[in-house]
């Protein structure tokens, strides 16, 4: 099992381009979420989904979109990039986060916005 | 998150027990508290939860405060392996994971 896949591994944005960050798992979890980290702050949860066609906002959902049409991917969309999103995202996972507790995480998204 | 607070770095001697604390004191009766860790370059993993009882595996210990209020992992042998960042989170409603900032653990052999 390749686990969680985060795709691409490193971006360079210019202010007010969009991109997608793509996110699998080969798990079968319905649970995915995205996170950002900024030196300092730890992580901080963006968008999550509990399933196929249900998703929800985090604590910092703003500049970002997502949806989810599979229980494998979720894709996090950047419309118009702005040098504050400038970041390392991470993808998670779980089977059930209530009773396991446990998110597997993918390897992180560099992401520089000029 | 602002209601979780750790301290930024802790040192320990190899082979030696290691607490890391973690305040939360706004926690609300139903959330989790996790604890995952993160070497560079690498997404964190998970190490422990619980909810009220202390609960121990094969990684760690996690002793919560009868208040549930702070909350420490307990690393009963440190190695140089376990040199790492170590976020304690919250969980609101299962769904919702909320990280301090972090302790930077120093291992010296």
């Amino acid at each position: 099992n390749a686990g969680v896949t985060q795709t691409p591994k490193f971006q360079v944005l210019k202010t007010g381009q969009s991109m997608t960050l793509q996110c699998a798992q080969d798990m079968n979890h319905e649970y995915m979420s995205w996170y950002r980290q900024d030196p300092g702050m730890g992580l901080r949860l963006i968008h999550y989904s509990v399933g196929a066609g249900i998703t929800d906002q985090g604590e910092v959902p703003n500049g970002y979109n997502v949806s989810r049409s599979t229980t494998e991917d979720f894709p996090l969309r950047l419309l118009s990039a702005a040098p504050s999103q400038t970041s390392v995202y991470f993808c998670a996972s779980s089977y059930n986060p209530g009773s396991t507790g446990e998110l597997f995480f993918g390897e992180g998204s560099r992401l520089t916005v000029l | 998150d602002a209601k979780t607070t750790q301290p930024n770095s802790m040192e320990s001697n190899e082979e030696e027990p290691v607490h890391l604390p973690c305040n939360h004191s706004t926690i609300s009766g139903t959330d989790y508290i996790h604890w995952y860790r993160q070497l560079p370059s690498q997404g964190p993993e998970y190490v422990i939860h619980g909810l009220t009882s202390n609960v121990n595996n094969r990684m760690a210990s996690l002793a919560i405060a009868e208040d549930r209020k702070s909350s420490t992992l307990i690393l009963h042998r440190a190695t140089l392996r376990d040199a790492a960042v170590y976020y304690c989170t919250r969980s609101a409603n299962f769904n919702k994971f909320y990280f301090g900032s972090g302790t930077k653990l120093n291992v010296k052999p």
